[in-house]
This record gives structure tokens, C-alpha cells and sequence, in this order.
């Protein structure tokens, strides 16, 4: 699986839009970009993931560049409760639940 | 709609002595996965178990090992506990077979904390 990396911190203010990026430059044709966040005290919740084009849910929109080697984590009005710990996760379709875990970005929301 | 519950929440063990965690996983789910989680660290992957038989193991020890149940629950073991295994246990469910790389849209407990003295 591919290598990614990710600032070791954010801060972002309360109702704006917090953008998380994540580089993963070798990454292979058939990996997926996968985001998960870990709050305080609890287990990783899974965000969004994507192969190549650009995915929304109701968490979040995942942006993926064209060449893949990057991608963009956009919570559009961050809240107090958006605070934690964010994984970008390279990976195989078909892993079988081998996720590796990186150190994350630490996003800060503050009032 | 019940979550993945794993119990005990917590757990005081010493050096030596062999621990069991429980874990059921989301309605309608399949498979089960644990990761270890040190204090600052992101989770490890320990095994994953699908039908009953273990699928994929990380790097670690086989004094860690684990089973599955015909009703997906799942169980891990560890055995001769060491300083070293005190950490947060999580167990983590999917559905094997949705393809599109869904299969490794993982839902996940809360964990088991368990210190090793």
C-alpha cells in the first residue's frame, strides 16, 4: 500500500470550511483513498473514500487530484464536535482489513 | 440499529496472565478485524477474520490469536501478557463482498482498554 503524509496539525474556526490534505505520490491504480477521524476516547469513524473521481457524502467531500498523488478532505462548516484526529489511508480494494494507520492530522476546531 | 459493542470496557491484568475480549459486530455484518492502539500511536492491524477462519494477520506475535463464531461475534486472545500489550484493543466490522472498495469500510467499537502491571 502506499505511503501517505499529512500535517501533524490543523487548527480551523468553528463554521468555516476545514480543508485536510494528504499526499500519497506512489500511489497505485487500484488503490483507494480512504479518510477515517478518531475523536478522543473513541474508535475510528469512517469519513469518505474515493479511487479517482471526487466524492461527497453527508460528512464530507473528498478531492482527488487528476494524478493521484494527492487529495483534499473538506468538512464545509467545521464544528466544535469536527475536532480529532484525521487518517488518510492508501490501499487495495480487498485488503481484508489491513488498514495502515499513520500519526494523522490533529484538527483543532476552536470557537 | 446496534454498533459494534466490545467488552469489557476496561481491564487491569498482570505481567503473565492471559486475557480474552469480546466483540459483536454491526448487524448484517460479516467480518471481523482487531487493531491494537499504543497511547499516541495510530491502530495496528492484528487479524481479520472472515467465516470463521482467520484471513489476514499484521505483525504480531502468535500469542495473540483469535476466533469467530457461526454469529460473526468474534473473540481475541492474548496470551502471556507483557508491559508491552497494554493498549486500546479495538474491533472493527464490514461486509465482505461489496466491492468498489467498500470492503474496507470499517465500522468500529469503541475499544477495550486494557493495562498490563
Amino acid at each position: 500500500d502506499a505511503k501517505t503524509t499529512q500535517p501533524p496539525s490543523m487548527d480551523c474556526a468553528e463554521g468555516r470550511a476545514a480543508n485536510l490534505p494528504c499526499n500519497h505520490s506512489t500511489i497505485s491504480g487500484n488503490e483507494y483513498v480512504y479518510w477515517y477521524r478518531q475523536i478522543h476516547s473513541q474508535g475510528p469513524q469512517y469519513i469518505i473514500h474515493g479511487l479517482k473521481n471526487n466524492e461527497t457524502n453527508e460528512m464530507a467531500s473528498l478531492i482527488i487530484t487528476e494524478d493521484r498523488k494527492s487529495s483534499t478532505l473538506i468538512l464545509p462548516h467545521a464544528t466544535l464536535r469536527d475536532t480529532a484526529v484525521y487518517y488518510c489511508i492508501a490501499l487495495k480494494g480487498g485488503s481484508q482489513g489491513n488498514l495502515i494507520f499513520g500519526k494523522g492530522t490533529k484538527l483543532s476546531v476552536k470557537p | 440499529d446496534a454498533g459494534v459493542t466490545q467488552s469489557p470496557t476496561h481491564l487491569i491484568k498482570t505481567r503473565g496472565q492471559q486475557v480474552t475480549l469480546r466483540c459483536s459486530p454491526k448487524s448484517g455484518h460479516d467480518t471481523v478485524s482487531w487493531y491494537q492502539q499504543a497511547l499516541g500511536q495510530g491502530p495496528q492491524f492484528i487479524f481479520q477474520y472472515y467465516e470463521e477462519e482467520e484471513r489476514q494477520r499484521g505483525n504480531f506475535p502468535d500469542r495473540f490469536s483469535g476466533h469467530q463464531f457461526p454469529n460473526y461475534s468474534s473473540e481475541l486472545n492474548v496470551n502471556a501478557l507483557l508491559l508491552g500489550d497494554s493498549a486500546l484493543y479495538l474491533c472493527a466490522s464490514s461486509l465482505a463482498g461489496q466491492g468498489r472498495g467498500t470492503n474496507e469500510k470499517l465500522f468500529f467499537g469503541s475499544g477495550t482498554q486494557l493495562s498490563v502491571l
